[in-house]
């Protein structure tokens, strides 16, 4: 079975101070793993995926992740938050088996303070 | 340029009334999903569909219906039968079978469905 723990529900960081969103997952397979941002009544938006390539992704606007095996996480991060990425976060893990299973997390509130 | 839309953006129902939300996208993807988001909370998989003329039921596809009787086209059914439908609503679409596992998902921009 699959699951994914977002371990923080909200995140509040200053402009310009780095940003840190955990995520802890749970697989029988290898998984491929994602987050995504969701602005206020707006549908999601890929940040960065991994499919079993390099540990480590770079995705969009700055943010970036590290798949670690042996801690089962994948924390994102970007090394300065800006105003416009306050918004909502989610890390999605995916196998393939018969279907498409795809797990959300809960997602983690970024809040970013001027 | 290719996506996903969905229609309406708002939609307003009255108790007891079926409402059908509309999605469509133009990515040629096989796989398309629903979802629902309530307040605060995660997003739950309502139905998906891998294939046309054959859809699944998600952890929560009690009180909806789907059809799937076009690739491009997956609309979704709100019945007088689900008893707590307003929330907001996204569909979305992932690529070829068989890498759909590898494959992330495009979401559509969301319909909000109120119940008067």
């Amino acid at each position: 079975a699959q699951s994914v723990t977002q371990l923080d529900s909200h995140v509040s960081v200053s402009e310009g101070t780095p940003v840190l969103l955990r995520c802890n997952y749970s697989s029988s397979y290898s998984p491929s793993l994602f987050w995504y941002v969701q602005h206020p009544n707006k549908g999601l938006q890929l940040l960065l995926k991994y499919t079993s390539a390099a540990t480590l992704v770079k995705g969009i606007n700055g943010f970036e992740a590290e798949f670690k095996k042996s801690e089962t996480s994948f924390h994102l991060t970007k090394p300065s938050a800006h105003m416009s990425d306050a918004a909502e976060y989610f890390c999605v893990v995916s196998v393939w088996t018969s279907y498409d299973k795809v797990i959300f997390g809960p997602g983690t509130s970024l809040s970013v303070i001027p | 340029d290719g996506g996903i839309t969905q229609s309406p953006k708002y939609l307003f129902r009255k108790e007891g009334q079926n409402v059908t939300l509309s999605c469509e996208q133009n990515l040629n993807h096989d796989a398309m999903y629903w979802y629902r988001q309530d307040p605060g909370q995660g997003l739950r998989l309502i139905y998906y569909s891998q294939i046309v003329n054959d859809f699944q039921k998600g952890d929560i596809a009690e009180g909806y219906s789907v059809s799937r009787e076009k690739k491009e086209s997956f609309p979704l059914t709100v019945t007088s039968a689900q008893k707590n439908p307003t929330a907001f609503y996204l569909c979305a679409s992932s690529g070829e079978l068989g890498t759909s596992g590898k494959s992330e998902q495009f979401f559509g921009p969301g319909t909000r469905l109120t119940v008067l």
